[in-house]
């Protein structure tokens, strides 16, 4: 079975300064990554992905996440926040042939100071 | 297209009662679930389908039941209320069933947040 840590449940950075969530997993097989953000009172909306082949992911509004195997990580970056970045982010993991189940973290909650 | 819709958004329910969240999807997508999603714990599988007529428990599955009946509904029905399914609910789709193909995205709807007194 898979598992998702994310290290920090509330983070709080200033505005243009970089942003840095952070997201280990646990898996027996090659896993399929992802992050997704939540904005308040909404949906869960798919942030980028990792599957297969390059490890540097991109992803919408300038984040991006690199998967590294010998750290089982697949952290959240982005150069510099923005107020409109405050929301909920949760790193999932999935594995192929277990039907599209996605492995949730705890979530991080990301607060951007003026 | 719609996407994946769900009804009611909010709902308030006593101790007992039974109800049935509503999820459609107009994609033609086989895969759909239902998560909860409660503070600090981020989002929990509580059943699954990979297509009409087959479904499957995930990691919290007591107190509810689905059935497939079509690819477009799946809904969750909670049988006896309580206290602890006070949650936000999301249903959630994608384009493959059985996972064994390149990956497909999972489609989210906009949850619908259950209050059990």
């Amino acid at each position: 079975a898979q598992s998702v840590t994310q290290l920090g449940s509330h983070v709080s950075v200033s505005e243009g300064a970089l942003v840095l969530l952070r997201c280990n997993y646990s898996s027996s097989v090659p896993p399929y990554l992802f992050w997704y953000v939540q904005y308040p009172n909404q949906g869960l909306q798919l942030l980028l992905k990792y599957t297969t082949g390059a490890t540097l992911v991109k992803g919408i509004n300038g984040f991006e996440a690199e998967f590294k195997k010998s750290e089982t990580s697949f952290h959240l970056t982005k150069p510099s926040a923005h107020m409109s970045d405050a929301a909920e982010y949760f790193c999932a993991v999935s594995v192929r042939g277990s039907a599209r189940q996605l492995t949730f973290g705890s979530g991080t909650q990301l607060t951007v100071l003026p | 297209n719609a996407g994946v819709t769900q009804t009611p958004k909010f709902q308030v329910l006593k101790t007992g009662q039974s109800m049935t969240l509503q999820c459609a999807q107009d994609m033609n997508h086989e895969y759909m679930s239902w998560y909860r999603q409660d503070p600090g714990m981020g989002l929990r599988l509580i059943h699954y389908s990979v297509g009409a007529g087959i479904t499957d428990q995930g990691e919290v599955p007591n107190g509810y039941n689905v059935s497939r009946s079509t690819t477009e509904d799946f809904p969750l029905r909670l049988l006896s209320a309580a206290p602890s399914q006070t949650s936000v609910y999301f249903c959630a789709s994608s384009p493959d069933g059985l996972g064994t193909g390149s990956y497909n995205e999972q489609f989210f709807g906009p949850g619908t947040r259950l209050t059990v007194l």
